[in-house]
């Protein structure tokens, strides 16, 4: 089965740009989807198809999608921002793949 | 706006089974799929099913198969989803979630929390 892989933590000073990464084979043949959840809330979708944002999604969120490696990238980092991220593709068995979660701190 | 809105919290002795409903609202209802999912307290993100209510269609993952159905009432725009032979690890949240094929889940249930203990 198809394996998506995050690491468990990203620590980023509050104002600065953090970066999570998603790692599967050849995954930028993939349509990968991003989604935050805070602690104790629902999942929210962040980001669909690698890089569109869903109404209400500020801009300093975004998502590239290459070769190996899929990355959600926030800008100006906020206290805010401080959740879980999890990524999500479709293998080719009509499967949905989530990753394994980054966990981002606000430092 | 779109809502998903699910049945209440369930305790359940294990081998036992648990029936979760989500009642969907604000959009037309045969149009998306509806993703069924799982999370343990602390941990991921655990897919467990889908169903297209237009043909009634169903995927599962092979470590599921046979222990969860799935089911839509098109009357009342609610999708079911029951595991059978409980187990403790069944213990999660339990989640439904709107999904066009192929596509992200775009709006999502507020979720179940399921409780197996003897």
């Amino acid at each position: 089965s198809y394996v998506l892989t995050q690491p468990p933590s990203v620590s980023v000073a509050s104002g600065k740009t953090a970066r999570i990464t998603c790692g599967g084979n050849n995954i930028g043949s993939k349509s990968v989807h991003w989604y935050q959840q805070k602690t104790g809330q629902v999942p929210l979708l962040l980001i669909s198809y690698d890089r569109d944002r869903p109404s209400g999604i500020p801009e300093r969120f975004s998502g590239s999608n290459s070769e190996n490696t899929a990355t959600l990238t926030i800008s100006r980092v906020e206290a805010g921002d401080e959740a879980d991220y999890f990524c999500q593709v479709w293998d080719t068995s009509s499967a949905l793949v989530f990753g394994t979660g980054t966990r981002l701190t606000v430092l | 706006q779109v809502q998903l809105v699910q049945s209440g919290a369930e305790m359940r002795r294990p081998g036992a089974s648990v029936k979760v409903s989500c009642r969907t609202s604000g959009y037309i209802f045969i149009t998306y799929n509806i993703a069924w999912l799982r999370q343990a307290p602390g941990q991921g993100l655990e897919w467990m099913g889908l169903i297209s209510p237009y043909k009634g269609k169903t995927t599962f993952p092979q470590r599921l198969q046979g222990r969860i159905t799935l089911t839509t009432d098109t009357s009342t725009s609610t999708v079911y989803m029951e595991l059978r032979s409980l187990k403790s690890d069944d213990t999660a949240f339990y989640y439904c979630a709107r999904n066009l094929a192929g596509g992200p889940l775009d709006s999502w249930g507020q979720g179940t929390l399921v409780t197996v203990s003897s």
